[in-house]
């Protein structure tokens, strides 16, 4: 499949609280890419992690890689109204070019009022 | 930020007639382009990369002469639906990779729905 795994497939919260997810993937890579998209609209790129790295931060955002396990994890704090979208996890594999991505399956993110 | 132009945001069209999608990098040359189709409720398919200058690398199980791509120009990437289908019918997404900037993300249009009644 070309496809990694993410879970849970929906998360519903309310605002203020926390938002995890996780996502798998299946090959050895040199980065993972976090992305989110809106309904109907194109993907926005949030964070890059390389394999090299364990954690990264960006304002709310914080990512998490595991090689080991071959699995990330994206953890939005404080959450929104705003931050109701699809995000989805995507791995640059070191067999292929660098620029050729392998997305997860996604996770629907509702953060009600 | 980068950006990407992708045109037109949606398309209605009949049956058997060709639809042209047009991806433009406005702000670097981009040597290539990604081509993604999206169905409701699901993740990004790749269906090619585009190689400026070159032939397109299709995945596979995509049909090369139903997608035609062309990569004519550093700025410009064209996908046509040829002869549609009602299940052409789908959401359908370009991004764009510069090189020589080592690990990055890629940019993304903000897709063309395509509907084929």
């Amino acid at each position: 499949s070309q496809q990694g795994e993410e879970d849970p497939q929906a998360l519903s919260i309310q605002e203020g609280e926390n938002a995890t997810m996780n996502c798998s993937y299946k090959t050895s890579i040199n980065n993972l890419q976090w992305y989110r998209q809106n309904s109907g609209r194109g993907l926005v790129h949030l964070i890059l992690i390389r394999s090299n790295e364990r954690e990264k931060h960006s304002g709310r955002l914080r990512v998490t890689l595991d090689t080991s396990k071959k699995s990330s994890s994206l953890l939005i704090t404080a959450s929104r109204a705003a931050d109701t979208a699809s995000y989805f996890c995507a791995s640059a594999s070191q067999e292929t070019s660098g620029s050729r991505l392998t997305f997860g399956e996604g996770t629907q993110l509702t953060v009600n009022p | 930020g980068a950006v990407v132009s992708q045109h037109p945001s949606w398309v209605i069209c009949k049956s058997g007639t060709s639809v042209k999608i047009e991806c433009r990098s406005l702000d670097f040359q981009a040597t290539t382009m990604f081509w993604y189709r999206q169905f409701p409720k699901q993740s990004l398919m790749l269906m090619a990369t585009s190689n400026e200058g070159s032939k397109a690398t299709y995945e596979q199980g995509v049909e090369k002469d139903k997608f035609l791509i062309n990569h004519a120009s550093l700025t410009l990437s064209t996908l046509t639906v040829t002869s549609a289908h009602p299940e052409d019918s789908s959401f359908y997404i370009c991004s764009v990779f510069y090189s020589g900037q080592g690990n990055s993300p890629l940019h993304f249009g903000n897709g063309t729905r395509l509907t084929v009644t």
